[in-house]
């Protein structure tokens, strides 16, 4: 089946730091990535949708300047917390839809395992 | 506003059966998908629904009705590992997904 990965798994970083997830999809083209945070006991929360040669779009309440998106290949997003504050610290995850499955052609979005950031 | 209604959380014994429900109220509807997730974890792909009926995968079986806003996600021969949480969501006529808080799933032996 489709995989996503994310790398780092895990960043400790300090307060001021800038931090760079990278999402790829392994096995399939992925024009549109998403990047979502999620806070513990709460639901997924979509920062924003991240579309192959051009610009991100962010979900009301998301800054732009603070989380920067790259979505360079078909294969590859990036997502950049500049300046990462304590108030940063989450599980970050992104997705990737992959059109067809071992059902056939069929719309599916698959999850990276997720980046959990501590900032100090 | 569009909403999405799981339980909080559910308990269920080792062995048995347990049904998840999911109620919707969004501004269209282009499938909704259920995903299972394990504490710390990511989100793991389990069914999608665009159709009304009932889609069964093994021990999984999802089940849609699109004019009662209405699905849910039956668990069989339930397993320890099955624990975790439950989340459906539904894409909306703007192909956005709108999530539920999810269903916290606790097993016993």
């Amino acid at each position: 089946g489709a995989v996503v990965s994310q790398h780092p798994s895990w960043v400790i970083c300090k307060s001021g730091t800038s931090v760079k997830i990278e999402c790829r999809s392994l096995d399939f083209q992925a024009t549109t990535m998403f990047w979502y945070r999620q806070f513990p006991k709460q639901s997924l929360m979509l920062m924003a949708t991240s579309n192959e040669g051009s610009k991100a779009t962010y979900e009301q309440g998301v800054e732009k300047d603070k989380f920067l998106i790259n979505h360079a290949s078909l294969t590859l997003s990036t997502l950049t917390v500049t300046s990462a504050h304590p108030e940063d610290s989450s599980f970050y995850i992104c997705s990737a839809i992959s059109f067809l499955t071992e059902r056939g052609p069929q719309e599916t979005q698959y999850f990276g395992p997720g980046t959990r950031l501590l900032v100090l | 506003g569009q909403n999405i209604d799981q339980p909080t959380e559910m308990t269920a014994t080792e062995g048995a059966i347990v049904q998840i429900n999911c109620t919707y109220q969004t501004s269209g509807f282009n499938g909704l998908f259920w995903y299972q997730q394990h504490a710390g974890e990511a989100p793991t792909f389990l069914s999608y629904n665009v159709l009304d009926g009932l889609e069964e995968k093994g021990r999984f079986s999802s089940f849609l009705s699109r004019s009662k806003g209405y699905s849910y996600l039956l668990l069989k021969e339930l397993q320890m590992k099955d624990s975790a949480s439950y989340l459906c969501a539904v894409r909306d006529q703007d192909y956005q997904l709108i999530w539920g808080a999810g269903t916290k799933l606790i097993i016993k032996p």
